[in-house]
């Protein structure tokens, strides 16, 4: 097992188009998380999953972004009708549990221009 | 509502000084993480704990439940620590401090 994988790695897009960021976590892992981080600033919660149930959501979640985790494995986080406040790198991180240590992915960067 | 207070929010450092980041929180937690992240970077868990003390290196990462503090100590800092330091509470999910940013010059 390599870690937590992000696909793609950069990501440029138009205004108004949407786009599709897939994590694929340690296999072991039940918990997943998706982070963003714009520059200069910290991490902000999006949301997570223990499985593949969607236990919180930050409301930094518009309704434009959607995360999925089908079976419990690897996750994607949609975005529609991007926007360039957007912008910003999403990074996915993974863990056994409540407890337990987070491994990180190396993030998805989106560019919206 | 969890909030988390770092602090120094930049520090720079002459190489080979003690470093002390100090991390507050307002809420109790099932435990604390520190991370680290190099600019460009991916960001690196370097401890996970949810009492006392731990030790890596010239890491050390110390927590006092009761009075939700946190610090996290590097001796001996050299220019290759130079980066990011993020503390993140965890309260089922992790939330992150804004991060102290550590320059450590030559």
């Amino acid at each position: 097992d390599t870690g937590v994988s992000q696909d793609p790695r950069h990501k440029i897009t138009k205004r108004g188009q949407n786009v599709t960021f897939r994590c694929d976590p340690i296999s072991e892992h039940n918990r997943l998380y998706w982070y963003r981080q714009t520059l200069g600033q910290g991490p902000e919660f999006l949301t997570y999953f223990q499985n593949e149930a969607q236990l919180e959501k930050s409301r930094l979640l518009s309704d434009r972004f959607s995360a999925e985790r089908p079976k419990g494995s690897f996750s994607t986080l949609e975005i529609q009708r991007t926007e360039q406040g957007d912008s910003a790198m999403y990074l996915c991180a993974s863990s056994l549990g409540q407890g337990f240590g987070y491994t990180f992915g190396s993030g998805t960067r989106l560019t919206v221009v | 509502k969890n909030e988390v207070e770092q602090s120094p929010q930049n520090l720079t450092a002459q190489e080979g000084e003690f470093i002390t980041i100090n991390c507050s929180y307002s809420v109790g937690i099932s435990a604390l993480h520190w991370l680290q992240q190099h600019p460009g970077g991916g960001i690196v868990s370097l401890f996970m704990l949810s009492s006392g003390k731990k030790k890596h290196g010239r890491l050390i990462a110390t927590i006092n439940i009761q009075e939700k503090h946190s610090s996290l100590h590097i001796t001996a800092s050299h220019p290759r620590d130079s980066a990011v330091y993020i503390c993140a509470p965890s309260w089922g999910d992790m939330r992150f401090g804004a991060g102290t940013r550590l320059t450590v010059k030559p």
